[in-house]
């Protein structure tokens, strides 16, 4: 069964910096691509960032380039996005999802608040 | 960027009613659209790719149809379980949503 966990959420203030992790299971993560998506309350979904399976392509979201950076370590089954320099429009819910041209599998997602 | 106009941002329905909901891009996306379904609390789930692929487990009450630069997704009888929140998914170039679709029971 494939699995997505989440974890690393929290209330960070403004400006300060926030490390989200993913641990996949269930499927042969080195594989895949990867992506963050994410939802502020009450609001749609936005996608973030994506790394392909060997880390060779990486792209972001307007909105967060320069201050997000997506990394993945294949041993460990495991993709990071390392925030930085955070909003608070950053404030959401951020789902780790597995690509297979579109988004076939999500994890439940790990909250973000930004907020002083 | 491509950008995806979907409509209605909300729909009413009774049991057994057909809906629809419309995704517009801004340019051609050569059928690169999926459709998510997303209930409350919940992650989304993919219900259908390339326009009209159904994953396995979708219902066959679930259709999508399209071309180009204009796509729709279709729920044929309506059943209590449907409702929820529905969005398209260009994949075409990077990624990008539609704004969403709340489905409620009349």
């Amino acid at each position: 069964e494939v699995q997505l966990v989440e974890s690393g959420g929290g209330l960070v203030q403004p400006g300060r910096s926030l490390k989200l992790s993913c641990v996949a299971s269930g499927f042969t993560f080195s594989n895949y691509g990867m992506n963050w998506i994410r939802q502020a309350p009450g609001k749609g979904l936005e996608w973030v960032a994506y790394i392909s399976s060997g880390s060779s392509y990486i792209y972001y979201a307007e909105t967060v380039k320069g201050r997000f950076t997506i990394s993945r370590d294949n041993a460990k089954n495991t993709l990071y996005l390392q925030m930085t320099s955070l909003r608070s429009e950053d404030t959401a819910l951020y789902y780790c999802a597995r690509e297979t041209t579109s988004f076939d599998y999500w994890g439940q997602g790990v909250m973000v608040t930004v907020s002083s | 960027d491509i950008q995806m106009t979907q409509s209605p941002p909300s729909l009413s329905a009774s049991l057994g009613d057909k809906v629809t909901i419309t995704c517009q891009a801004s340019q051609n996306i050569n059928k690169y659209i999926a459709w998510y379904q997303q209930k409350p609390g919940k992650a989304p789930r993919l219900l259908i790719r390339y326009t009209s692929t159904l994953e396995s487990g979708t219902p066959s009450r679930f259709s999508g149809s399209g071309s180009g630069r204009d796509y729709s997704f279709s729920i044929s009888n309506v059943e209590s379980e449907d409702i929820a929140s529905y969005y398209c998914l260009q994949y075409v170039n990077l990624y990008t949503f539609g704004a969403g679709t709340k489905l409620e029971l009349k």
